[in-house]
This record gives structure tokens, C-alpha cells and sequence, in this order.
């Protein structure tokens, strides 16, 4: 059965720390996409990283997929309330497969 | 905006009872799906499609059944509940293009079984 695990599951933050959020597997991905999913809401696309050692910004989102194209790495500097949510991560290998999620509180 | 709609956002049903959740989207998706989601488990997929009367069976297809009749509508159906069924179960979207293109999704029903 192939695999994505994220780590950490839950993660508990003031406002204002950064922090770091993990995605791996044993399998290879042609690709990898973060979503992030807001209490009361269906998931929402963030980015795809497509290419290994790609690094993609998104304004304060700092997404990195692993050389070897097997991991996968989303960092939030100076979390914000509104960061709040449910990561996940989802990746292609011919079949696409979703990791369990962490889920991220950031208190004010 | 592509919009995805589920017909329930909460539902209660009992046990041996016959269950239809709807979702449409606006879009002109050839690709539709469904999920369901459960704490810790992230999301499994149910079943898909990738054209009008066409189904796929996901990873968890075992007492659920699909139908697409229309483009846009895609129903998903509980044979015969059960409380194991319970769940938040999620409906996407996308277009043809590979397995890059994005998902986009429902708010989610929440289906209780008693």
C-alpha cells in the first residue's frame, strides 16, 4: 500500500512563530500538490511542485519537494490566525494518494 | 470561480436506509469524485469519473455506488447504510489534463448513521 505520511499531525503555535510541516513516502512522486482545508470547507488548491529540489513561494508559504522527488516540505513564516486549517498533501504516482493531514492552530 | 456544490452540508439517516448524496459543478469538468474524510485517515477516494456514464472504483468502494448521468452532476449513493458509514464525505472536480490539474472541492456533507 503506498503511503504519505505528514508530520506532525497536530501543531499548536502563537501568532508570529514559524514552523514547518512534512510530507513523506517510499514511493517517487511525478508530482505533489498542498491543499489546505478552513474548518467548515472543502480543501484548496495551494501549489504543485513538479520538479526535485523545486522550491515555491507563496507569500509567507514556502513549499520544497525533496531531491529524490519522495518528500516534501511546507514552511510558514510569522503564522497568522488566519493560517489556521487542515495541510494536506496529496501526491501522483500513476494514483493519486492524500496524507492524513496536520492539522495547524495558530493562536492570537 | 469554479463552484462545487453539495446538495447537504449535514444529513441524519438510520441504518438500512437507502442514501443519495448529490454534487454539482459549473465548470465543465470531465473529471468528478468522491471522497470521504475521517480524522486521521485524511481523504479516501470512493469513485470517480472521467465522462458521462463512466465510473472508476477508488480505494473504499465497498458498499457505495455512483451515477453520472449528466456532466455536471455527480451522485453518490449508500446502498444500505451503515453506521460505519458516518463520515464527511467530499465531492471534487477538474478538468482533463493529467493527474497536475487541480481539484477543486465541495464544502463537504456530513452524514450521520444511527
Amino acid at each position: 500500500t503506498q503511503l504519505l505520511e505528514q508530520s506532525p499531525q497536530f501543531l499548536s503555535i502563537q501568532e508570529g512563530e514559524n514552523l514547518t510541516v512534512y510530507c513523506n513516502s517510499s514511493s517517487v512522486f511525478s508530482s505533489l500538490q498542498w491543499y489546505r482545508q478552513e474548518p467548515g470547507e472543502g480543501p484548496v488548491l495551494l501549489v504543485t511542485v513538479v520538479t526535485g529540489g523545486e522550491v515555491k513561494k507563496l507569500k509567507r508559504l514556502t513549499f520544497q519537494f525533496g531531491d529524490a522527488r519522495k518528500d516534501s516540505s511546507l514552511h510558514i513564516t510569522a503564522a497568522q490566525p488566519g493560517d489556521t486549517g487542515l495541510y494536506l498533501c496529496r501526491g501522483n504516482t500513476g494514483k493519486l494518494i492524500f496524507g492524513q493531514g496536520t492539522t495547524l492552530q495558530v493562536k492570537p | 470561480d469554479v463552484k462545487v456544490t453539495q446538495s447537504s452540508r449535514y444529513l441524519v439517516k438510520r441504518t438500512g436506509e437507502k442514501v443519495f448524496l448529490e454534487c454539482v459543478q459549473d465548470m465543465d469538468h470531465e473529471n468528478m469524485f468522491w471522497y470521504r474524510q475521517d480524522p486521521g485517515l485524511g481523504l479516501r477516494l470512493i469513485y470517480f469519473s472521467y465522462d458521462v456514464k463512466m465510473k472508476e472504483k477508488g480505494d473504499i468502494p465497498e458498499g457505495y455506488s455512483v451515477s453520472r448521468e449528466k456532466k455536471e452532476r455527480f451522485s453518490l449513493i449508500l446502498e444500505s447504510a451503515s453506521t460505519n458509514q458516518t463520515s464527511m464525505y467530499l465531492c471534487a472536480s477538474s478538468r482533463t489534463g493529467g493527474m497536475n490539474q487541480p481539484q477543486h472541492f465541495g464544502d463537504g456533507t456530513r452524514l450521520s448513521i444511527l
